[in-house]
Order: structure tokens, then C-alpha cells, then sequence
């Protein structure tokens, strides 16, 4: 059964302060690796996909990489309005036409000023 | 802008009382997507469509039912809600694989809708 771990449940920290999010997984054959934000009451928000270990990606303050057993994903120097929940998903279906993603429970992360 | 619509934002239902939640897309993707997400917890697949073709998971109640009449709409019917129904419904859509090509199934959300159950 696939599986999906993220740590910390939730991180508390200084606007600048620098830090990563980590997503173990367990998967007989990864397709993809995604990385979404969610903000209260909203529903998740795509921000990266990574299909091979090695693999980098950035987008402003956020920047996720992969190895074949774990995803970071790396916030430098944060602002409060990066503060949501961070979601870890992995796509393991081999041999179909779509991905069924298998979701990590997440990472609440507050930044304060 | 192109988006997946999710409607009503809120609902309020009475145990045992049938509800239907809407989903409609402008992306034009061929898979769409239940999922069930409670407080804290993640996103639970409930059930798929690929084009016509419904998938349900093992583990999803019968409770839960769901219709796409055409590409745009999807609809999530619950029979009987019952207390333990109440949760945040997301709705998501994608694309195909390409054949031979890097997976590019990207899921894009909508809103969500939230459910109470009295």
C-alpha cells in the first residue's frame, strides 16, 4: 500500500527564518511527486510536480526537490503570507492513463512577523 | 479564467436528508475527482471518472454516489448523510497521460464544499 508521511504536523516560524518540510513515501513505482498549499476553507493549490530523483523546482520563496525516498520542500526566507498547510502527494499508478494521488496529511506551517 | 467551480460553498443538510454537490470545470480534462478531506486529515479519494467510465474506491461508502452527465459536470450525491458525513467535498480535474510522455497529471482543485450535517 502506498504511503504518504510529511514532517513536521506543523512548524512555527520567523518572518526570514528559513526552513524544509519533508514528505517520505512508500510507493512501488512513483509516477510523480506533487506538492500543493492549502489555505483555510480553501481547496489545495498546485505548486510543484517532480517525476525524478534528482529533480528540482523552484517558484519564489519555495523550492522542492526529490530522492527516491523523500521530497523536501525548502522555504527561504518566509513571510506570513506563506503561512497554509503544505500538501505532500504521490502518484503510483503504473499502467493507467491518470494519476489517483495518495495524500501525506500535511504540514502547517505559521509565519510570524 | 479557466477553473474548477464547486457549488454550493456551504451546505447544510439534516441526517438522513439526500444532498447533491456540484462540480463544473471550463478545463476541458477528461478525469475528474471526489475527494472527501475532514478536519486535519488528508484529502480521501472517494471516487474517479475517466471520460465515462466511473471508478469507485474499495473503501467508499454506498452512501456516496456520482453522476457526470457531460465533460463540464460532475455531480457528488450523498443518500443518507449521516453525522459522520460532515467534512469538506473537493472536486478536482485532469489530464490525461500523454502516451510515451512524462506524466503530466497535474490535479487542479476546486474551493470545496463544505458540509454540516444536523
Amino acid at each position: 500500500e502506498d504511503q504518504v508521511t510529511q514532517s513536521p504536523e506543523a512548524l512555527r516560524l520567523q518572518e526570514g527564518e528559513s526552513s524544509s518540510l519533508n514528505c517520505s513515501y512508500t510507493v512501488s513505482g512513483l509516477r510523480g511527486l506533487f506538492w500543493y498549499r492549502q489555505d483555510p476553507g480553501k481547496g489545495p493549490e498546485f505548486l510543484f510536480t517532480l517525476y525524478s530523483a534528482g529533480e528540482e523546482k523552484e517558484k519564489e520563496r519555495l523550492k522542492a526537490t526529490l530522492t527516491k525516498k523523500e521530497s523536501f520542500l525548502h522555504i527561504t526566507a518566509p513571510k506570513p503570507e506563506d503561512s497554509a498547510t503544505y500538501l505532500c502527494a504521490v502518484d503510483a499508478t503504473g499502467g493507467t492513463s491518470y494519476g489517483k494521488l495518495t495524500f501525506g496529511q500535511g504540514t502547517i506551517l505559521t509565519v510570524h512577523p | 479564467d479557466a477553473m474548477v467551480i464547486q457549488n454550493p460553498r456551504y451546505q447544510v443538510t439534516q441526517f438522513g436528508k439526500p444532498v447533491t454537490l456540484s462540480c463544473s470545470q471550463t478545463l476541458n480534462h477528461n478525469v475528474m475527482y471526489w475527494y472527501q478531506q475532514k478536519s486535519s486529515q488528508a484529502p480521501k479519494l472517494l471516487f474517479h471518472y475517466y471520460d465515462k467510465d466511473f471508478n469507485n474506491e474499495a473503501d467508499t461508502p454506498d452512501n456516496f454516489q456520482s453522476r457526470r452527465p457531460n465533460t463540464s459536470f460532475c455531480f457528488l450525491d450523498i443518500r443518507s448523510p449521516g453525522l459522520g458525513d460532515a467534512a469538506m467535498y473537493l472536486c478536482a480535474t485532469s489530464r490525461e497521460r500523454v502516451a510515451g510522455g512524462q506524466a503530466k497529471n497535474i490535479q487542479y482543485f476546486g474551493a470545496g464544499t463544505r458540509l454540516s450535517v444536523l
